[in-house]
């Protein structure tokens, strides 16, 4: 069975702190993203890499950053968390077709709190 | 711009009652089409997706999706919604054309009442 695991289920901060989510795939796939869920706006893109080392700007990147140093893994990091960072933050995978990307696996999400 | 649009936010329909929720996109080219789900409290899941064939693809759940692309549409249905179907619904597009990227719309909320 497929997976997509994320570090932690829910997070609570403090405005300025660092805060980093893990996402781990299972799935050997190349291509990895970073969304976040806010209701009535639907799903964003953050940001996203299709190889190890690789990463590219979303729809809204400012105050993120990511890393991705071994295939499977995925890392989402607020430099400095602020309150209007407070989101569902979901991670997925997918690999790669011939006409663009197959379908997306998606983590459980982490659901960040910012004080 | 290019985007991703569903027009229904919330439906609300009540138990064996019919089911359309539209989704329309804007990328010319090949796409690649998906339906997903999300159950309260649950991660978010493939319903069905479309890349080439039969426009007509059926999905899990008894959900199905018409590509019309000539309306540049891909339209989820159900013939008889249940109680269990109460979920979040997601459209989202895929193509050469738009990179390694897919492109979400924001999604329809549907409650069916028993």
């Amino acid at each position: 069975d497929v997976k997509v695991t994320q570090s932690s289920r829910y997070l609570v901060k403090r405005t300025g702190e660092k805060v980093f989510l893990e996402c781990v795939q299972d799935m050997d796939h190349e291509n990895m993203f970073w969304y976040r869920q806010d209701p009535g706006l639907g799903l964003r893109l953050i940001y996203f890499s299709y190889d190890v080392k690789m990463k590219e700007k979303g729809d809204i990147p400012e105050g993120y950053s990511v890393s991705r140093e071994k295939k499977e893994r995925f890392s989402l990091i607020l430099e400095s968390a602020s309150t209007n960072q407070t989101s569902m933050y979901l991670c997925a995978s997918s690999s790669t077709s011939g006409t663009g990307l197959n379908e997306q696996f998606f983590g459980p999400g982490t659901r960040l709190t910012v004080l | 711009a290019q985007s991703v649009s569903q027009h229904n936010h919330h439906v609300i329909l009540s138990e064996a009652a019919s089911l359309e929720l539209g989704c329309n996109y804007s990328y010319g080219g090949t796409v690649n089409l998906f339906w997903y789900v999300q159950y309260p409290g649950q991660h978010l899941q493939l319903l069905l997706k479309y890349f080439s064939g039969d426009p007509l693809v059926k999905g899990i759940k008894g959900f199905e999706a018409e590509f019309i692309k000539s309306k540049f549409s891909f339209n989820l249905r159900k013939p008889s919604v249940q109680w269990s179907d109460t979920a979040e619904y997601f459209c989202a597009v895929n193509s050469l054309n738009t990179g390694n990227q897919f492109y979400f719309g924001t999604g329809t909320s549907l409650t069916v009442i028993p």
